[in-house]
């Protein structure tokens, strides 16, 4: 059983399209997260959700809007893509506080 | 926020050899982790190591947090050890997220 999945897992899209990552976590942690990988492998914070409430929003295009239906859920939808969004996207969670466990990642590439 | 340095920033090691590897950070922390990220992109949890030592197989780590750092130790490394090794730590007067190292590469050849 996966603790933390997100679909898809590869994503190749044209410029000026509208996509979503979805994440669900069955590990019944309090809070979840979504980081962006860059091409040179950095790890950034972009949001995180502590019980369906945004409690980080780092400075993050407004194309870029997280969604938490319940905790066990945080999906991330992005408006009009830009060659610059093409990265790995990873979702993560983890208790509060406590050991943070990531998912897969998501390779979104924007022609 | 906190600032998190990791070195060497790439290293090639010989299947069999030893080694250490570094993170320094800024602040003081109440969450710090290592991550292997493998040559498929997986990010696997290696230790969360707050403070201690802990050891897992070939892997041990230590934080020594009053001076702010930790090391991971790889012994007897084998091919797939190889991969990127991240850093990353939490201080709660700064953030609600760990923060990243730009991550140790390594390479171990046969």
């Amino acid at each position: 059983d996966t603790a933390v999945s997100q679909t898809p897992k590869y994503l190749v899209t044209q410029m000026g399209n509208d996509k979503s990552i979805k994440c669900e976590q069955n590990l019944g942690h309090d809070t979840m997260y979504w980081y962006k990988q860059d091409s040179k492998k950095f790890l950034k914070i972009m949001f995180s959700y502590n019980n369906k409430e945004l409690i980080i929003n780092e400075t993050v295009p407004n194309r870029f809007s997280p969604k938490s239906p319940d905790k066990a859920h945080l999906n991330l939808h992005i408006n009009s893509l830009e060659l610059g969004d093409s990265a790995v996207y990873f979702c993560a969670s983890s208790p509060s506080p406590g050991e943070l466990f990531f998912g897969e990642g998501s390779r979104l590439t924007v022609l | 926020g906190i600032q998190v340095e990791q070195s060497p920033p790439d290293l090639i090691l010989q299947e069999g050899a030893n080694s250490t590897l570094r993170c320094n950070f800024s602040d003081s922390v109440n969450n710090l982790q290592w991550f292997h990220q493998n040559p498929w992109g997986q990010l696997i949890n290696l230790f969360y190591i707050p403070s201690g030592t802990k050891q897992n197989g070939r892997l041990s780590a230590t934080t020594v947090a009053t001076e702010r750092y930790s090391l991971l130790y790889i012994s007897s490394s084998q091919t797939t050890d190889s991969g990127v090794y991240f850093c990353a730590v939490l201080n709660s007067n700064s953030g609600y997220a760990l923060n990243f190292g730009k991550g140790t590469s390594l390479l171990v050849t046969p």
